[in-house]
């Protein structure tokens, strides 16, 4: 069936670093892909999606481009701020079914 | 918009209660999904709804839990009796219909305790 693997985490990082969180996923045909974040104590946001490959979704200064040689779809950002520090959710749907989503990667920015 | 609304924000309870949790989906939107995320099993589809019909609800852990959607703006979920194992956050979701890339909304979700 479909699946969604991300990176294990916690990332702690210093502001101002380069960031990656790597998604990868097993699926049939060609899904949506998204990328969700969860501030603490708050629901899900969506940040950032890409519906067919070569697709670039990007928002806030982060960015990931739909791969489907390499089936993964990676988040990153050139220069983090401590206000990005929450859980980053890797997802996909297809074809109108309900998301699938990673386990979620904690990032963690200090000053 | 006023986005998904969920109620009560968070529920604290006794082993054997009832539990409603309640979800006004976006206007306008045709699915409806409710989630549970703990910190051991993450992010977890219970249930979803397209035109007020259930779906899918493999994702229901059992009997104890139920969920309607009587109209399109109005979804309950019900666990009855509860269990400390229950203890969890519910979140709803809500999606427009085919067109929209699926993706989803989520509302900021319900924290329940059951002691």
């Amino acid at each position: 069936g479909n699946s969604v693997t991300q990176m294990e985490g916690p990332v702690t990082l210093s502001e101002e670093a380069f960031l990656t969180i790597n998604c990868t996923y097993t699926a049939t045909g060609y899904p949506s892909l998204f990328w969700y974040v969860q501030y603490p104590g708050e629901g899900l946001q969506l940040l950032l999606k890409a519906t067919k490959a070569d697709d670039k979704g990007s928002n806030k200064g982060f960015e990931a481009t739909y791969r489907k040689e390499t089936t993964s779809f990676h988040l990153e950002k050139g220069s983090v701020q401590v206000s990005d520090s929450a859980v980053y959710f890797c997802a996909l749907s297809q074809a109108g079914t309900a998301l699938i989503f990673g386990k979620g990667t904690t990032l963690s920015v200090s000053s | 918009d006023a986005g998904v609304i969920q109620s009560p924000r968070h529920e604290v309870t006794e082993m054997g209660q009832e539990v409603t949790l309640r979800c006004k989906p976006i206007s306008g939107h045709n699915s409806l999904f409710w989630y549970r995320q703990t910190m051991m099993r993450g992010l977890e589809l219970l249930i979803y709804f397209n035109n007020n019909v259930p779906i899918d609800d493999s994702g229901m852990p059992e009997d104890r839990f139920s969920a309607k959607m009587p109209n399109a703006s109005f979804s309950t979920l019900k666990i009855q009796p509860s269990e400390p194992r229950d203890s969890a956050v519910y979140f709803c979701a809500s999606r427009g219909a085919s067109g929209s890339s699926y993706e989803q909304y989520f509302g900021p979700g319900t924290r329940l305790t059951v002691t």
